[in-house]
């Protein structure tokens, strides 16, 4: 169990230009869920993933954002356009299956995205 | 809807002092409570967290907590400060939509730990 990975840690990127990153949950995990968190706040809840299928979104990914999670495995957030407000931590967690609303939810360290 | 409120953004104790961290939750349906901690440049690491039964929960790192329905509170409390319990801690409720577990955080709690 190497735990939940994300890649980039950090990037710096200037308004309009896309971004992508990339989040590799623990093996076997069949659910993976998007988190962003601002300066001072909480994580809020972005998307969900069980195996490949994208059950759930939330109201904060505008359509500028995008995620897939093509074969069960790793997932990717695209953001396109992005924006001065887009500045946070993104954050990816993976749970086991089965687990229910009990489960616990493992966090990788998260990408720091500035937009400039 | 569920919520989390923790209160105070900063908490500061002397090593060797009494952590106490509040939270306060509202729910429509019997909550799932849990506790992470967020050291600087880090992810989350689940301290604890409650589900059935024993309404006193144990955790890493000697922290504890209690869930208290009539009060509609999770605080977290650990005995003896140390050094290294310098981090965010944050306060979630769990909520079951459709297959979906979502976390909804409170806005953290950061501890600072002085000699």
């Amino acid at each position: 169990d190497t735990g939940v990975s994300q890649d980039p840690r950090h990037k710096i990127t200037k308004r309009g230009q896309n971004v992508t990153f990339r989040c590799d949950p623990i093996s076997e995990h069949n659910r993976l869920y998007w988190y962003r968190q601002t300066l001072g706040q909480g994580p809020e809840f972005l998307t969900y993933f069980q195996n490949e299928a994208q059950l759930e979104k939330s109201r904060l990914l505008s359509d500028r954002f995008s995620a897939e999670r093509p074969k069960g495995s790793f997932s990717t957030l695209e953001i396109q356009r992005t924006e001065q407000g887009d500045s946070a931590m993104y954050l990816c967690a993976s749970s086991p299956r089965g687990a229910g609303e009990q489960e616990t939810q493992y966090f990788g360290p998260g990408t720091r995205l500035l937009v400039l | 809807a569920q919520s989390v409120t923790q209160l105070g953004s900063h908490v500061s104790v002397s090593e060797g002092a009494l952590v106490l961290l509040r939270c306060n939750y509202s729910s429509s349906v019997p909550p799932y409570l849990f506790w992470y901690v967020q050291y600087p440049n880090q992810g989350l690491q689940l301290l604890l967290k409650y589900t059935t039964g024993a309404t006193l929960v144990k955790g890493i790192n000697g922290f504890e907590a209690e869930f208290k329905k009539s009060e509609t509170s999770f605080h977290l409390t650990k005995p003896s400060a140390h050094m290294s319990d310098a981090a965010e801690y944050f306060c979630a409720v769990s909520v079951l939509t459709g297959t979906a577990s979502k976390l909804t955080f409170g806005t953290g709690t950061r501890l600072q730990v002085t000699l």
